[in-house]
């Protein structure tokens, strides 16, 4: 079974400080990994993702995140927020089951605030 | 990334009614899922749309209060049935080229029941 924990459902931040979204998943077997924003009254938008190869990959709108698997972590920064960036992010899972690729599992969601 | 379109973007209805949402997609994809987000909650993905047969349910959910249908690679439609207060959430309609690969989502409708 696969599964994501996402610490903090909300994070507070002041305009221009570092952004640092935690998650951690379970997977018995290699992840594929993503995180999503969602805006208020939009549907889910691809911030970024891991599948194979470098382990920091770089999303958009100045969003990146690390897989470290020995921490079964892959947490999402970002240098400087913006006032823009408020929204809910979530983290998603997907692994291998028995017949495949599974569908993904998604975190219970970070609602992210930046203050002026 | 595909471009997908949920019809109706919002709804208010009746309890005991039923509501049937539309998802289009401007190409061909071979997944197609539908998820539920209730209000202040993560997503739970209701079922995935087969082309041409039935759709595969999650735990907790049945065809018989959420029938789909897929009747070619660029459309599905979740029916949500005999509705309740319960059923209020916003659910989406999303698509992949492969399962377990990335998922690109629709805008969602917004469901509230009275």
């Amino acid at each position: 079974a696969q599964s994501v924990t996402q610490l903090g459902s909300h994070v507070s931040v002041s305009e221009g400080a570092l952004v640092l979204l935690r998650c951690n998943y379970s997977s018995s077997v290699p992840p594929y990994l993503f995180w999503y924003v969602q805006y208020p009254n939009q549907g889910l938008q691809l911030l970024l993702k891991y599948t194979t190869g470098a382990t920091l990959v770089k999303g958009i709108n100045g969003f990146e995140a690390e897989f470290k698997k020995s921490e079964t972590s892959f947490h999402l920064t970002k240098p400087s927020a913006h006032m823009s960036d408020a929204a809910e992010y979530f983290c998603a899972v997907t692994s291998l089951g028995d017949t495949g690729r599974r569908a993904l599992t998604f975190g219970s969601g970070t609602r992210l605030q930046v203050q002026p | 990334s595909a471009v997908i379109s949920q019809k109706p973007s919002r709804d208010i209805c009746q309890r005991g009614t039923s509501l049937t949402i539309q998802c289009q997609v401007d190409s061909q994809v071979t997944m197609m899922f539908w998820y539920r987000q209730q209000p202040g909650q993560s997503l739970t993905l209701i079922a995935t749309a087969n082309q041409g047969s039935e759709a595969t349910y999650e735990s907790g959910f049945v065809i018989d209060k959420f029938p789909i249908s897929r009747p070619n690679l660029t459309f599905s439609t979740l029916t949500v049935s005999n509705m309740s207060p319960e059923d209020s959430s916003i659910y989406l309609c999303s698509v992949s080229g492969t399962m377990g690969g990335t998922q690109y989502f629709g805008p969602g409708t917004r469901l509230l029941v009275l």
